[in-house]
């Protein structure tokens, strides 16, 4: 079953290290998302990406944050600079139409 | 007042038990709602997909949508210890291709 997978699974860094979180969507899918869960709350929206550009954007995505879709197969989120309260799980999630969305299995990211 | 409201648990019940899991939300203009399970460190898999109130059914899960009481349910019939996991609702205010708006997600435990 095709599957959105995502890399490092674990990644920890240093506050004002800079973090890319890979995401390989699901091949034919063509809309894209990262959405974060800090541990114990809710699983929060950041960005949506369709046809090479942002389409949607909430406030956590701030300049800090960046996405790319460098090669036609991964999609990346680089945050710029980290803060302390950027630690929290990262889901990459891709959509090939309405409805569902596929979630990956997240990276976690400890920043300290 | 919070989007999406949801009792983080957890619920325990014994095998076989009837689970009755609930989100509230007040923003009236939530048109779609979503059911997510979420094992632990995984990412968040699509379970049930409504639109509009009344009943969706598919197997043991039961998918019930109240918009007058903003109010959605999901039912789980003769519950197994497979189903302990994390469940969260999901709405959006539009169909596919839009944002979702997590509740905090509720955890199931069905001892054997």
């Amino acid at each position: 079953e095709p599957e959105v997978t995502q890399t490092p699974s674990h990644q920890v860094t240093q506050m004002g290290q800079e973090v890319i979180l890979r995401c390989v969507p699901i091949s034919n899918h063509l809309y894209f998302y990262w959405y974060r869960q800090i541990l114990g709350q809710k699983v929060e929206f950041l960005v949506s990406f369709y046809n090479n550009e942002i389409s949607e954007k909430s406030e956590i995505f701030d300049d800090q944050f960046s996405v790319e879709r460098p090669d036609g197969s991964n999609f990346t989120l680089k945050i710029r600079s980290t803060k302390l309260e950027d630690s929290a799980m990262y889901f990459c999630a891709s959509q090939q139409g309405p409805r569902e969305l596929f979630f990956g299995e997240g990276s976690r990211l400890t920043v300290l | 007042q919070k989007e999406v409201e949801q009792d983080p648990g957890p619920l325990s019940v014994p095998e076989g038990a009837i689970v009755s899991l609930n989100c509230t939300y007040s923003n009236s203009a939530f048109q779609y709602f979503m059911w997510y399970r979420q094992y632990s460190r995984k990412g968040p898999e699509l379970l049930m997909y409504t639109y509009s109130s009344g009943n969706k059914e598919d197997g043991r899960f039961t998918a019930q949508v109240d918009k007058s009481s903003k109010y959605i349910s999901l039912f789980i019939r003769d519950s197994q210890p497979s189903d302990s996991a994390t469940y969260l609702c999901a709405m959006s205010m539009n169909s596919g291709y839009s944002t979702l708006t997590f509740g905090k997600g509720t955890m199931l435990l069905v001892s054997p």
